[in-house]
């Protein structure tokens, strides 16, 4: 069965500061792996998704996230924190397949 | 284009009453999924539909949950006798076709019942 674990479900940046949410994963099968960013009363986005071609995967917003067999992990980065990244952020799993496996997200605050 | 769209975006219910929540998924998307989610935690499947067939209902929970497509575009999710643990944020998300990995979700409908 596949899962989702995401460390910290809340983690508090500086503006300007480096942004680091951590996503480790199961799966009995080479998995495709999602990032998605929640604001307050909106649906779901997606910021990036890994489906088997480069492990560097670079999304909206300046995010990016590698993925790493060997630690079973697709940590998601941004370099510098901006107020307006101030969400709440899944980390998902889906075995090729239509059904996505969510992690229990991250709320990321950013203080200025 | 216009997104998904789900009506209502809140629905305040009592115990053992009947809801229906809809959604209106991207224009030209075969595919559609339910997702519930509780308090604190990331979204959980309910259902996928591939056209008006439900291909996968393993998540829905019980009995007195029931979904429906029955055009290929607009589902209904209904909830029969609701219960307290029923509250939830209930997500719609759509995609191209099956084969396609993103799924575009819609902003939910928050549903509490009393």
């Amino acid at each position: 069965a596949q899962s989702v674990t995401q460390l910290g479900s809340h983690v508090s940046v500086s503006e300007g500061a480096l942004v680091l949410l951590r996503c480790n994963y199961s799966s009995s099968v080479p998995p495709y792996l999602f990032w998605y960013v929640q604001y307050p009363n909106q649906g779901l986005q997606l910021l990036l998704k890994y489906t088997s071609a480069a492990t560097l995967v670079k999304g909206i917003n300046g995010f990016e996230a590698e993925f790493k067999k060997s630690e079973t992990s697709f940590h998601l980065t941004k370099p510098s924190a901006h107020m307006s990244d101030a969400a709440e952020y899944f980390c998902a799993v889906s075995d090729r397949g239509y059904k996505l496996i969510f992690g229990s997200g991250t709320r990321l605050l950013v203080r200025p | 284009g216009a997104g998904v769209s789900q009506t209502p975006s809140n629905k305040v219910t009592e115990k053992g009453k009947y809801v229906e929540l809809r959604c209106d998924p991207i224009s030209g998307h075969t595919a559609l999924y339910w997702y519930r989610q509780s308090l604190g935690q990331g979204p959980e499947f309910l259902i996928y539909f591939q056209g008006t067939g439900a291909a996968d209902d393993s998540g829905l929970p019980n009995d007195r949950f029931f979904a429906v497509r029955p055009e290929g575009s607009v589902s209904t999710l209904k909830i029969q006798r609701t219960e307290r643990g029923d509250s939830a944020v209930y997500l719609c998300a759509s995609s191209p076709d099956s084969n396609s990995y993103e799924q575009y979700f819609g902003p939910g409908t928050r549903l509490t019942v009393t």
